[in-house]
């Protein structure tokens, strides 16, 4: 199985501040990866997909770059609706792990 | 409104089973495969197997292969996930997700907590 793992584990950031997440995949996974978005007591939201492509409806604030076993999500610009929970998830092959989660906090 | 429905909680005992429920609405539910996944509280989502509408064609995480089972009923756009001989470590909020690009996750269920205890 291909494991998957994100840092931080948290970070404290402000509103306006531009924040970068990381995701290492185990073993390569070209751009089949996915980012989240969770907020406590709701399903996940997606926000990235093929590393790089923006979810309809997503902000641009938003971006997803990397490919192979590194990746980052930024966001640009901070806003107070953005503090939550983040995942990558690999999506190269079964079972798509998931990363552990970024939680952002004010 | 595009949607997937979820079946309400449940609560179960030591080595019984626990079915979900997940209706699409909104979109032709033949198009798209569903994943399940569940997400313990406080863990990340654990991605559990996926099923193919269409045939019935289904594929499951290793650690789950044993005791789970996902179906389906194409008159009424459900899709089932049973888990059998359940213990504690199955308490979760189980999902149901659509397959989308890449193999992302672009539709998700409500969520369906369950509760294994005796």
């Amino acid at each position: 199985d291909i494991q998957m793992t994100q840092s931080p584990s948290s970070v404290s950031a402000s509103v306006g501040d531009r924040v970068t997440i990381t995701c290492r995949a185990s073993q390569p996974i070209s751009n089949w990866l996915a980012w989240y978005q969770q907020k406590p007591g709701k399903a996940p939201k997606l926000l990235i997909f093929a590393a790089s492509s923006l979810q309809s409806g997503v902000p641009s604030r938003f971006s997803g770059t990397g490919s192979g076993t590194d990746f980052t999500l930024t966001i640009s610009s901070l806003q107070s609706e953005d503090f939550a929970t983040y995942y990558c998830q690999q999506a190269n092959s079964f079972p798509h792990r998931f990363g552990q989660g970024t939680r952002l906090e004010i | 409104q595009v949607q997937l429905m979820q079946s309400g909680a449940e609560v179960k005992k030591p080595g019984a089973s626990v079915r979900v429920s997940c209706k699409a609405l909104g979109y032709t539910f033949n198009d798209y495969d569903i994943y399940w996944l569940r997400q313990a509280a406080g863990q990340g989502p654990e991605w559990m197997g996926w099923m193919n509408p269409n045939s019935g064609n289904t594929g499951y995480a290793l650690q789950f292969q044993n005791r789970v089972r996902m179906t389906r009923n194409i008159s009424t756009s459900t899709a089932y996930m049973e888990l059998g001989s359940l213990r504690s470590e199955d308490a979760a909020v189980y999902y149901c997700a659509r397959r989308a690009r890449y193999n992302s996750c672009d539709l998700w269920g409500q969520g369906t907590l369950v509760t294994v205890s005796s």
